[in-house]
């Protein structure tokens, strides 16, 4: 089965640049996807289809997909940014989801 | 607006099925381009997609829950419903119910989802 990859933590001093990746076989020929989630609350996304940015999301907010990486960059990363994000992929007729990031703004 | 709302009992003992219903208002479950599914998170864990409907009914199920899942649809009350059966204590989670966007060929994100409902198995 598909599996994607990301690092359990990511610590970012607040202003910076956060990125936070997510690998796996292939990856830039699937659509990657990115969510927000905040303690308690449903996951919002954030980023769709590699890149795009709902509408709501701030500017701040990017994402990439190449080779076998994926990439969410939070630039400016804000107090409010601190959450847990996943990266979700759709693969052999199944969706497959990260196995999460705890982004820290310290 | 799509909202997405789960509802169903939050204790099941251990060996019973687990049954959840979610209803959709604001937007049509009879959509082509949505797929209707279920996700769940343990506690202080990560997501874990468990399967999802499309409204002609269907079905796409995780590998590894597959021989215990059933998912339905109701097009005429506007909801998809979860059956999860045989649970243990390790199918403790919040549930959520969201609504995936899918093209012709294949399906990419998850753009609504429910508030989540916590589901316990314990005796």
């Amino acid at each position: 089965s598909y599996e994607l990859t990301q690092p359990p933590s990511v610590s970012v001093s607040p202003g910076q640049t956060a990125s936070i990746s997510c690998s796996g076989d292939k990856l830039e020929n699937k659509y990657v996807c990115w969510y927000q989630q905040k303690p308690g609350q449903s996951p919002v996304l954030v980023i769709y289809q590699d890149s795009k940015r709902l509408s709501g999301i701030p500017e701040r907010f990017s994402g990439s997909n190449s080779g076998n990486t994926a990439t969410l960059t939070i630039r400016g990363t804000q107090a409010m940014d601190e959450a847990d994000y996943y990266c979700q992929a759709w693969g052999s007729s199944t969706v497959v989801f990260g196995g999460g990031t705890k982004l820290t703004v310290v | 607006q799509v909202q997405l709302q789960e509802s169903g009992p939050g204790l099941v003992k251990p060996s019973e099925t687990l049954s959840l219903i979610c209803s959709v208002s604001g937007g049509s479950i009879s959509g082509s381009t949505y797929h209707w599914g279920w996700i769940r998170q343990p506690p202080g864990k990560g997501l874990e997609w468990i399967g999802s409907i499309y409204y002609s009914g269907s079905t796409y199920y995780n590998p590894s829950l597959k021989s215990r899942v059933t998912i339905s649809v109701d097009t005429s009350k506007n909801q998809f419903s979860l059956k999860l059966s045989s649970v243990t204590a390790a199918d403790t989670a919040i549930y959520y119910c969201a609504r995936t966007y899918c093209s012709t060929t294949s399906c990419s994100e998850i753009d609504y989802w429910g508030q989540g409902t916590l589901v316990t198995v314990s005796s």
